[in-house]
């Protein structure tokens, strides 16, 4: 089974650091670019960055670029979000979620994790 | 960045109706245009992928069509499991952008 498992939400100040992951199974996840998309409470979905199949490219959008990095460790299997100077406006439910044809780095999402919660908070 | 504008933001139809929602974008995206229903608390699902193309195991009364910036997604007859919220979304360049949603209520 084609399977996303997202993990490492919580609740975090504002300006302090998270890092999420998203660990992947039953498809060969080197063969796929990745992608992060979140949810604000009661809001719409929001795409957040995504890195080709290899990580040799990423892209971010403007309300995280500068403080979040994505990156991916093929051999684990694993998708990362590292969120810097965190805001609560960053507050929303991050999936992890993988194109359909793996060459199409932006190709429609066909599968998604189940979403970790992120909340700014103090 | 291309936005993505969904209409109506939400309606309410009965089981058996006949539903279009519709999705215009800022600018022309010829084809690159993608639907999704998501169920409260449940991640997307997608439903059509490149305007029209239905993915796999998504039932045939679902139905996209539209290119350049206009698009439409129809459900030629509601089930009681398609009350939910559907997003469009471009991935014709990045910033990847989705619409602000459809939410299908029960009349």
């Amino acid at each position: 089974e084609v399977q996303l498992v997202e993990s490492g939400g919580g609740l975090v100040q504002p300006g302090r650091s998270l890092r999420l992951s998203c660990a992947a199974s039953g498809f060969t996840f080197n063969d796929y670019a990745m992608h992060w998309v979140r949810q604000a409470p009661g809001k719409g979905l929001e795409w957040v960055s995504n890195i080709l199949w290899n990580g040799g490219s990423a892209a971010y959008a403007d309300s995280v670029k500068g403080r979040f990095t994505i990156s991916r460790d093929n051999a684990k299997k694993s998708l990362y979000l590292e969120m810097n100077s965190l805001r609560a406006e960053d507050t929303a439910l991050y999936f992890c979620a993988k194109v359909r044809v793996g060459g199409d780095p932006d190709d429609a999402f066909d599968v998604w994790g189940q979403g970790t919660l992120v909340t700014v908070s103090s | 960045d291309i936005q993505m504008t969904q209409s109506p933001s939400s309606l309410s139809a009965s089981v058996g109706d006949r539903v279009t929602i519709t999705c215009r974008a800022s600018q022309s995206i010829s084809n690159h245009l993608n639907w999704y229903q998501q169920k409260p608390g449940k991640a997307p699902k997608l439903l059509i992928y490149a305007a029209s193309s239905l993915q796999y195991g998504v039932p045939s009364r679902f139905s996209g069509s539209g290119s350049g910036t206009d698009f439409t997604l129809t459900i030629s007859s509601l089930h009681p499991e398609d009350f939910s919220s559907y997003y469009c979304q471009q991935r014709y360049s990045t910033p990847l952008t989705f619409g602000g949603g459809t939410k299908v209520e029960i009349k």
